[in-house]
């Protein structure tokens, strides 16, 4: 066990929904990243919060977003979904602005149909 | 481009022998590389990293060898147990940006472990 949680662990929801994802990061870790695993994309990296403020950008859509709130936890937002969106959702925390040193969490599978 | 999944390069190995799985990493300005192990069901674990100053590195069982030459990272698995199986992968830190580090993963490989 990580520490990290995230909430749910499966979803499935119809084209054009909106869906939240949630993380809990490690007690203590300040830094939470977002990440997207797709069969024919891999692992991307979408955003990253550290201590409430966004960090950095990757590969996120202008449809999907993200927030840290004051007790650290995080959200991914992902509106008007496409079944592209069909992927696994990790989070992962860190105490430091380090991705390297981040655990990840189980992920949430989102089928989207 | 990377690829899990169905499009998974696979690697069988006999229990009890070494695995050796390969990357290739894009980026010739990337000084620190990871190797995760994903287990079913699971997000991606660290195993070991190596900065681009060492050429290798050690660890239980496991061995990462970094050639910046021909940009290619290998893991070396000693004899191989059941519980390796999983899919395994590599991680740059392109350092693209200031006092952030942000990893691009590569390909996953799958290892099958059987008796």
């Amino acid at each position: 066990d990580s520490g990290v949680t995230q909430t749910p662990k499966h979803l499935i929801t119809a084209t054009g929904q909106r869906v939240t994802l949630r993380c809990s990061p490690r007690s203590g870790d300040l830094s939470v990243y977002w990440y997207q695993q797709s069969l024919d994309q891999g692992l991307q990296f979408l955003i990253q919060y550290y201590n409430g403020e966004e960090r950095a950008k990757g590969n996120i859509l202008e449809r999907f977003s993200a927030q840290q709130f004051p007790d650290l936890h995080s959200e991914l937002n992902l509106s008007s979904l496409e079944l592209g969106d069909s992927a696994l959702y990790f989070c992962a925390s860190s105490f430091l602005d380090r991705a390297s040193e981040a655990f990840f969490g189980q992920g949430t599978r989102l089928t989207v149909v | 481009g990377e690829s899990v999944g169905l499009h998974l390069p696979t690697l069988s190995v006999q229990e009890g022998d070494n695995s050796i799985i390969n990357c290739a990493y894009s980026n010739s300005a990337s000084d620190y590389f990871i190797w995760y192990k994903q287990e079913s069901g699971k997000g991606p674990q660290f195993i070991i990293d190596i900065r681009s100053n060492m050429d290798k590195r050690q660890g239980q069982r496991v061995t990462v060898l970094l050639n910046k030459t021909v940009k290619h990272l290998s893991l070396q698995i000693a004899a191989t147990q059941p519980g390796d199986s999983a899919v395994y992968f590599c991680a740059e830190n392109p350092r693209t940006f200031y006092n952030t580090d942000k990893l691009i993963f590569g390909t996953g490989t799958r290892l099958q472990v059987f008796p």
